[in-house]
């Protein structure tokens, strides 16, 4: 089952703009991952946010998480033909060892 | 160190055969997990193994199955095949399981024909 989902499903934007992707969970959690897959390949870590977090920055990075809305957002600044990728976020409920994922955004960098 | 690695990176296989794959976990890690992701279903989780253990298990058929070694290798093995199980089957190691501290592969992607 997946945890929450994520919007936009899809995203295209130009180079240079910022990207912005939103997910949404359903139970508490303990941390929120964001990572990214290119075509289908093998999942990068981008970022961790804890519950007790509100902001984190990693580069050009930059994610929130408002645990009262049950929500995270993904910011990309200044992006690159290179993040064109699917995103996803993961959340850790504190059930066991698993990640519950969303459904992804699909992120179309044009240059 | 040497990231995760999966064997086979592709497969392909009719109905009812079975098959299995690997993951060679981070060196130091013990905790391997499995992940499931399909266009439809998204990623989802399989089980999870330490110190040869199963500790968790998502909510799969019992034709999907795991077992870890000794040196923290793991293995799943998927029987009597459906055109359903075609998807990329990721793992993911830890040193105990914290997937704050998880590490993907590459995934082995399998069709079922």
């Amino acid at each position: 089952s997946q945890q929450g989902e994520e919007d936009p499903q899809a995203l295209s934007i130009q180079e240079g703009e910022n990207a912005t992707m939103n997910c949404s969970y359903k139970t508490s959690i303990n941390n929120l991952q964001w990572y990214r897959q290119n075509s289908g390949r093998g999942l990068v870590h981008l970022i961790l946010i804890r519950s007790n977090e509100r902001e984190k920055h990693s580069g050009r990075l930059r994610v929130t998480l408002d645990t009262s809305k049950k929500s995270s957002s993904l910011l990309i600044t200044a992006s690159r033909a290179a993040d064109t990728a699917s995103y996803f976020c993961a959340t850790d409920a504190g059930s066991n060892y698993q990640l519950i994922w969303g459904a992804g955004t699909k992120l179309i960098i044009k240059p | 160190k040497a990231g995760v690695t999966q064997t086979p990176r592709y497969l392909i296989k009719t109905r009812g055969q079975q098959v299995t794959l690997s993951c060679s976990p981070i060196s130091g890690h013990r905790s391997v997990s499995w992940y499931q992701q399909t266009p439809g279903q998204g990623l989802q989780f399989l089980f999870e193994y330490f110190s040869e253990t199963q500790r968790n298990k998502g909510n799969f058929p019992g034709r999907f199955s795991g077992r870890q070694f000794s040196n923290s290798r793991s293995e799943m093995n998927v029987s009597t095949l459906e055109l359903g199980d075609s998807a990329l089957y990721l793992c993911a190691s830890s040193p105990y399981g914290d997937t704050d501290t998880q590490y993907f592969g590459p995934g082995t992607r399998l069709t079922v024909l």
